[in-house]
């Protein structure tokens, strides 16, 4: 079983660029969602993918968007990028939505810089 | 914005005495989450307690809980090198790990 991956590791932008970043799922999993984490922040929920809809989205303009495709992987696109955007960007997966508590995975992450 | 706050901000202490790191939130939830965080990446989830617990036990590690004040613990005994790390305190208001809000971390720092 593997875990959740993201690529790439470390990512340099220049501001008003456009950056994927993208995240695979744990084996058998069907959710993905992505966090934000901002330099001694908490992580902030930017939104959440469940079988390729969109399910859930925090407080992050619409230059934020995202996908999931047939095999559960994930990609986080950012338009426009603006110097707030350096952050570590974090993937988790977990499996489902029905009931209950489902642990989410995190993946390492990866960090952007925007000069 | 941040579900809350963690108390401390950073916490320094020897290899074997106790570790204990407050979670404040602010409003009604289903479970409350504890992750640690090694410098800077990944987030390894620790322990959940549901709203219904009052303490739960996993190791070295005690997380207690108190809806009425709105707030967790985390304690963390006879405390190693190893555990030096940033903890978090995460929400969960639907009870389905939908959309975790975490608080802003503890920095723990365990020296020899």
């Amino acid at each position: 079983e593997t875990g959740v991956t993201q690529s790439p590791t470390h990512l340099i932008k220049t501001r008003g660029q456009q950056v994927t970043l993208r995240c695979s799922s744990q084996s058998g999993h069907n959710t993905v969602s992505w966090y934000q984490q901002a330099l001694g922040q908490g992580p902030q929920f930017i939104f959440q993918y469940y079988r390729e809809e969109e399910n859930g989205r925090g407080n992050f303009p619409p230059r934020f968007s995202g996908l999931q495709f047939p095999n559960y992987s994930s990609e986080l696109n950012v338009n426009a990028l603006e110097l707030d955007d350096s952050a570590l960007y974090l993937c988790a997966s977990s499996l489902g939505l029905a009931g209950g508590f489902r642990e989410q995975f995190f993946g390492p992450g990866t960090r952007l810089t925007v000069l | 914005s941040q579900q809350g706050e963690e108390d401390p901000q950073a916490l320094s202490i020897q290899e074997g005495e106790n570790a204990t790191m407050n979670c404040s939130y602010k409003t009604s939830i289903n479970n409350l989450q504890w992750y640690r965080q090694n410098s800077g990446r990944g987030l390894v989830h620790l322990i959940l307690i549901r709203s219904n617990e009052r303490e739960k036990h996993s190791g070295r590690l005690r997380v207690t809980l108190d809806t009425s004040k709105k707030s967790s613990s985390l304690l963390i005994t006879a405390s190693r090198a190893a555990d030096t790390a940033s903890y978090f305190c995460a929400t969960d208001y639907t009870g389905t790990a939908s959309k975790l809000t975490f608080g802003t971390g503890t920095r723990l720092q365990v020296t020899l």
